[in-house]
Formats: C-alpha cells, structure tokens, sequence
C-alpha cells in the first residue's frame, strides 16, 4: 500500500544547481501539493494542483515551478538552487471533497550549499 | 481567511499523564478542523479529524479533541502519555466551502515524554 511516493529522500546541491523532486500517488487522488517544512514555521504551501492540467501558487511560490505530469504524478522543480531553499519538502494528496484529509509522503531532505 | 495558532512550541509531560495540546482557529466559514501527527524523520500522519456532527473526535492512538465553536478551539487530548506518543504535533484548518484546497497548518508542538 504506497500511497504517496517521494523520490529522492535526501538530495544535497551546490547553490545554482537545478533539480526536480518527483512525487507519485496511487490513490486516483485529484489534488495534489507541494509543502516545504522548516523549524518553528510548519507546512507552508508551495504549489498546488486540484486536478489534472491545473496548478496554482500557494504560499512561498518564489523559486519553484511545478508540473502536473498526469493524475498521479506531481513534481517540483528549483531551476537555480538556492540556500534558502535548504528544507524538507513534502508532497501530499487528496481526494475529491474538501472533508478529507491530506495524505503526506514522507519527505526529501534537501541541502543547499 | 484561516488561520491556526497552537500555544506552546514544546510539551513536556511525564509519562501516564494527561496530554493536553492546545488549537485555536480562525475561520471566516464552518472549518474542517485536523490534527496530524509527525515522528522523527517520516511524513505527517493523519490523527483525527473533525467535518460535520459529533464535536468529540476520537482518532488513532488514544487521541481526541472536542471541536468548540464558541471558543475557536480544537485541543487535542490523551488521558495517560506512552512514550511512543513523543514526536510533532500539527493543528490544521480548511475552511468547508466545496472545492477548497487549502489546507493551513499551525506551527506545531513537540511532545516529550519523561519516564
């Protein structure tokens, strides 16, 4: 039972580097999400999709692009890395109605430096 | 609008004694009102959740919290701390309008647990 699939689990980069987190679901889910965590400020939003073909910025957006390969698939992208982007990213899904909850996978560890 | 504070960054509770963890929201419509629970180097996993009916929640792990709409408040509770139960705790709102997305999260509390 997967559930959500992140891919990689730690990953480090030299400032400027790009690199694509991948994200996979296998629950028929419609909405997906992009989390980053950081100490003392909990999960703030960086992109989400609410179905297949539609993406929209959450929170801290800046830096990131995503793209919704197909109902399962969710990925994030840093075109330049930065070391403010030295985080845990979380990718999470939904189903279709607003009661349920989300889903997490658990996490890639990115280091920036 | 929402938001979610969670008063206290960190709990320190011995272990048998009663977990208390406190959720205030704001919510500019009916909320649905979640807690998840996070260990050490995993992903978030959900608690309980509140949408519609009974305010006394019951989730996993002998976890429960009482939706308060009066006092914008969604504690989370256990009588007798486990050891096991040590990791993050998070509060979240989405507020119950058909298509929401958004889920907020509050800033979270980490347990600890004294033998």
């Amino acid at each position: 039972n997967a559930g959500v699939t992140q891919t990689p689990k730690f990953q480090v980069l030299k400032t400027g580097q790009s690199m694509t987190l991948q994200c996979a679901q296998d629950m028929n889910h419609n909405s997906m999400y992009w989390y980053r965590q950081d100490p003392g400020m909990g999960l703030r939003l960086i992109y989400y999709s609410a179905s297949e073909g539609t993406t929209d910025k959450g929170e801290v957006p800046n830096g990131y692009n995503v793209s919704r390969l197909n109902k399962r698939e969710f990925s994030l992208r840093l075109e330049s890395a930065a070391p403010s982007q030295t985080s845990v990213y979380f990718c999470a899904s939904r189903g279709t109605y607003s009661n349920q909850p989300q889903h997490f996978g658990d996490g890639t560890r990115l280091s920036i430096l | 609008a929402q938001s979610v504070t969670q008063l206290g960054s960190h709990v320190s509770v011995s272990e048998g004694a009663l977990v208390l963890l406190r959720c205030n929201y704001s919510s500019s419509v009916p909320p649905y009102l979640f807690w998840y629970v996070q260990y050490p180097n995993q992903g978030l996993q959900l608690l309980l959740k509140y949408t519609t009916g009974a305010t006394l929640v019951k989730g996993i792990n002998g976890f429960e919290a009482e939706f308060k709409k009066s006092e914008t408040s969604f504690h989370l509770t256990k009588p007798s701390a486990h050891m096991s139960d040590a990791a993050e705790y998070f509060c979240a709102v989405r507020g119950s309008i058909q298509g929401a997305q958004k889920l907020v999260f509050g800033q979270g509390t980490r347990l600890t647990i004294n033998p």
